[in-house]
């Protein structure tokens, strides 16, 4: 069946360093992988989709690589703040499937 | 331009008792969705309705029901509500493209005794 997964464990990072969170999939050919935010209490927000013709894509502070040999994607942070700290969700779709969510990481940037 | 609402924000029902969470979206929206959200299980998709008139089922459909009362509006019905259904709701919308980039409300928390 097809799987989509993301570290459970929460991730501790140093304020202005880089957090890398990784998103893997199994069974699966998505032609976009998408990456959300989630804060306590509240509904996911979209940040960044990328294309599997995309090796990188860039916003601001936010870095995301599409891997369709592994199925991987990666997604980066840089120069950390305390106000990144949230739950990040990865998704993926295409060819008009139903978007499909991993379980998310729990990031908390410590001051 | 309130983007996707839900109503009620919590809600405590007994086992047996129903009701209906209410979604709407003022973005134009065609598509929209229910998921529930659970601790490591992360979001399930319910129901899902591609346009005016059309619902399918999703991944967890067993024990709901959902109306798609015009463009805007999206409502999740529980019949007879059971303990396994207290979660977080959900309420999503998208436009009908092939990335389905959703929009999401805020949530319902559901606690079913």
């Amino acid at each position: 069946s097809q799987k989509i997964e993301q570290n459970s464990e929460a991730l501790n990072i140093q304020e202005g360093k880089t957090a890398t969170l990784t998103c893997n999939y199994t069974n699966y050919s998505p032609a976009y992988l998408q990456w959300y935010r989630q804060d306590p209490g509240r509904g996911p927000v979209f940040l960044l989709l990328i294309r599997e013709n995309e090796k990188e894509k860039r916003k601001e502070r936010l870095k995301v690589t599409f891997d369709t040999t592994l199925k991987q994607s990666l997604f980066h942070i840089t120069a950390s703040q305390p106000a990144d700290s949230a739950t990040y969700l990865c998704a993926v779709s295409g060819g008009y499937q139903k978007v499909t969510f991993g379980t998310g990481t729990k990031l908390q940037v410590i001051p | 331009n309130a983007g996707v609402t839900q109503t009620p924000k919590f809600q405590v029902l007994k086992t047996g008792q129903s009701m209906t969470l209410q979604c709407a979206q003022d973005m134009n929206h065609n598509s929209m969705y229910w998921y529930r959200q659970d601790p490591g299980m992360g979001l399930r998709l319910i129901y899902y309705s591609a346009s005016e008139g059309t619902t399918d089922k999703g991944e967890v459909p067993n024990g709901y029901n959902v109306s798609r009362l015009n463009k805007r509006e999206f409502s999740l019905r529980l019949e007879s509500a059971a303990p396994s259904q207290t979660s977080v709701y959900f309420c999503a919308s998208s436009l009908p493209t092939e990335t389905d980039t959703q929009y999401f409300g805020p949530g319902t928390r559901l606690t079913v005794l």
